[in-house]
């Protein structure tokens, strides 16, 4: 089964609307974390923001927060005032507790949306 | 700071070659990883290292890929021989050791664009 589900394989936004790119997550632990990155066409990937799975508050920076449903085990980010800069794929990450992993460290992506944000 | 530097930026070779993919972590890291990034199969994580220390390989496809960090500051990822579905990008990726391990966020490089003839 998939640990990370992205099913928005390419969206698009006018610029300086919000624009919100879902990510549902399969995991059995109880502690574990989420990240959001970004990867322009230039390649590297930025990291954007992370939710901790014990963490009450939606995480936010900036132009982006993580709307954080753990019952539904969803974690979208919401892009607010997207500009055309933002244009790039953007994928969601998990790094499972160590219930189901041990001790492993790395994260498992998501196959990522491609945003396209149009003036 | 310097982030994590990867080198080359882009290889071309021809089948049958032998491929070096190098990495420095940023510094104090102490997890390395090396992720391939292909349109069928996304990021995939190939191996990471504790301390220099291989941890998982699992994710190393054949033995014509093999890994190493001699040091803290320095990691290869090496293919031999190369073949065309190794064409790809390769990532090298370093986090830190926190308390919390679910917090810890990988800093990626800019990735080795290898494609294979």
């Amino acid at each position: 089964a998939q640990k990370i589900t992205q099913t928005q394989p390419g969206m698009f936004v006018q610029e300086k609307e919000a624009v919100t790119l879902d990510c549902t997550y399969d995991t059995s632990d109880q502690s574990y974390g989420l990240f959001w990155y970004k990867q322009p066409s230039s390649g590297e990937m930025i990291f954007l923001i992370y939710q901790g799975s014990y963490d009450e508050q939606n995480a936010t920076e900036g132009r982006y927060s993580l709307n954080f449903q753990k019952a539904r085990k969803s974690a979208n980010l919401v892009i607010s005032a997207s500009q055309l800069g933002d244009s790039a794929m953007y994928f969601c990450a998990m790094r499972e507790g160590v219930q189901s992993s041990g001790s492993a460290r790395q994260l498992t992506f998501g196959s990522g949306t491609q945003l396209t944000v149009l003036p | 700071d310097a982030g994590v530097i990867q080198s080359p930026r882009h290889e071309v070779t021809e089948m049958g070659q032998e491929v070096t993919l190098r990495c420095k972590p940023i510094s104090g890291h102490d997890y390395l990883f090396w992720y391939r990034q292909t349109m069928m199969r996304g990021l995939e994580l190939l191996i990471y290292f504790n301390n220099n220390v291989p941890i998982d390989d699992s994710g190393m496809p054949e033995d014509r890929f093999s890994a190493k960090m001699p040091n803290a500051s320095f990691s290869t990822l090496k293919i031999q021989p190369s073949e065309p579905r190794d064409s790809a990008v390769y990532f090298c990726a370093s986090s830190l050791r926190l308390r919390r391990a679910t917090n810890e966020k990988l800093f990626f490089g800019s990735g080795t664009q290898l494609s294979v003839l």
